[in-house]
């Protein structure tokens, strides 16, 4: 099965503006999971969507949104971006089997805000 | 919410001796704690998880042992080798089938040296 993918790998953007962040989910998983890396927090869960409806939610501010599609496809989107915004944004997919619930990450894209 | 701490920060071995990396976590209802490895420039990795009916877990040179009471588990790396060196995230999360939000400690980077 091919991994989870994201696009772009690499993004600059300037403070103010909005950006849009896309995963394509390992088939047959459903659930979409976004982590925000940085190196003074760490990695930190923004939310997780499952068949299209948010399920879960970090401590983000309302700048950070996203949604899921009907095949698990999923966007984040970040408005009015600040200085701070700029990290290595993360998506995990992951299926639930068995009482087993593994993420599997992808390569994330990387956000410079300037 | 979950609050999970990582020691060392840092750590540094010789080839073919042990490693360590300890994590404690707050909420105790917690019950899966999954092992990433990241290297530079890599998506994270998942390199061995337990579920909190289980004490000790093995695989090859890889172990993750839990001690629920305590509310601690510790990765341990036997033989290490260059190609261990990275940094090593600790994990926990609430598995219900209702969702996997991981909440992850601050890392440890590893270098196994020659």
């Amino acid at each position: 099965k091919a991994g989870v993918t994201q696009t772009p790998r690499y993004l600059i953007k300037t403070r103010g503006q909005q950006v849009t962040l896309s995963c394509s989910p390992i088939s047959g998983h459903r659930s979409v999971s976004w982590y925000q890396q940085t190196p003074g927090q760490g990695l930190q869960f923004l939310f997780e969507y499952f068949s299209e409806t948010q399920r879960n939610k970090g401590n983000f501010p309302g700048r950070f949104s996203g949604r899921q599609f009907s095949n698990s496809r999923s966007e984040m989107n970040v408005s009015t971006l600040e200085l701070g915004d700029s990290a290595l944004y993360l998506c995990a997919s992951s299926s639930w089997r068995g009482s087993q619930e593994t993420q599997y990450f992808g390569p994330g894209t990387r956000l410079l805000v300037l | 919410g979950e609050n999970v701490e990582q020691h060392p920060s840092t750590l540094s071995v010789q080839e073919g001796d042990s490693a360590v990396i300890k994590c404690t976590y707050s909420d105790s209802a917690s019950n899966y704690f999954p092992w990433y490895k990241q290297e530079l420039g890599k998506r994270p990795q998942l390199i061995i998880d337990i579920r909190s009916n289980v004490g000790e877990k093995k695989d090859q040179r890889i172990a993750v042992t839990l001690n629920k009471t305590a509310k601690h588990f510790s990765l341990h790396i036997t033989e290490t080798q260059p190609e261990d060196s990275a940094v090593y995230f600790c994990a926990a999360s609430i598995l219900t089938g209702g969702g996997n939000k991981l909440t992850f400690g601050t890392g440890t980077q590893l270098k196994v040296e020659l």
